[in-house]
């Protein structure tokens, strides 16, 4: 049983480029949250969805970051034209049904911005 | 609003010393807590979690945690830490039974020989 999957591990773009970063939750998870890590920071929550929905967004930047879950295939983050700024790691976790008791964390995708 | 303040951002200790790495929460309502291991370059994995019950929470790796209501702490303790626990640990609480976890900035645990 595969735990949460992210790719790629490792991405460069250059400034103005588009960033997708794709997340494969547990096989039965239906939750899917996204968090991001700064140098030196915790991890602050992105965004959380179920399939097809967006159920909070409330930590998403309002310009250039989206995110969704389709019915089928991976959850994808998108982040367009990144900036310096936007380099950090981006870690997701997915849940079976939103609660506390089966929240599992990938292995996180490192986004540099050159 | 929800915060979580890990005190101490650095901890070095020797092998086989005793550690505790501490936390602090705000919030007006009950809340859930959880520990966080992360390795070098890799993601985080889950240490402990104190949903209700005992205040004392036993977790992998010989890692424990007290819940302390009244001081609105949540202290990770081992007896004798290992060169294999030198690691980000992180503390987190999460509002009720669903929604995103609230993270502290993490402290970095540093054993050495």
């Amino acid at each position: 049983n595969a735990g949460v999957m992210q790719n790629p591990r490792h991405l460069v773009r250059r400034r103005g480029q588009e960033a997708r970063l794709r997340c494969s939750p547990m096989k039965g998870h239906s939750h899917v949250y996204w968090y991001r890590q700064l140098p030196e920071e915790g991890l602050k929550f992105m965004v959380y969805l179920q399939k097809e929905n967006i159920i909070d967004e409330s930590g998403m930047p309002k310009e250039r970051f989206s995110a969704e879950f389709p019915k089928e295939g991976p959850s994808i983050l998108r982040i367009q034209q990144v900036v310096r700024g936007d380099s950090a790691a981006y870690f997701c976790a997915s849940s079976p049904d939103g609660t506390n008791y089966g929240y599992t964390f990938g292995s996180g995708t490192r986004l540099t911005v050159v | 609003a929800q915060s979580v303040t890990q005190l101490d951002s650095q901890v070095p200790v020797f092998e086989e010393a005793p550690v505790e790495l501490r936390c602090n929460y705000s919030s007006s309502v009950s809340v859930y807590l959880f520990w966080y291991v992360q390795y070098p370059n890799q993601g985080l994995q889950l240490l402990l979690k104190y949903l209700s019950g005992s205040t004392l929470v036993k977790g992998i790796n010989g890692f424990e945690a007290e819940f302390n209501k009244s001081q609105t702490s949540f202290h990770l303790r081992k007896p004798s830490v290992h060169i294999s626990d030198t690691a980000e640990y992180f503390c987190a609480v999460m509002r009720g039974s669903q929604g995103n976890l609230i993270f502290g900035k993490g402290t970095k645990l540093s054993v050495k020989p």
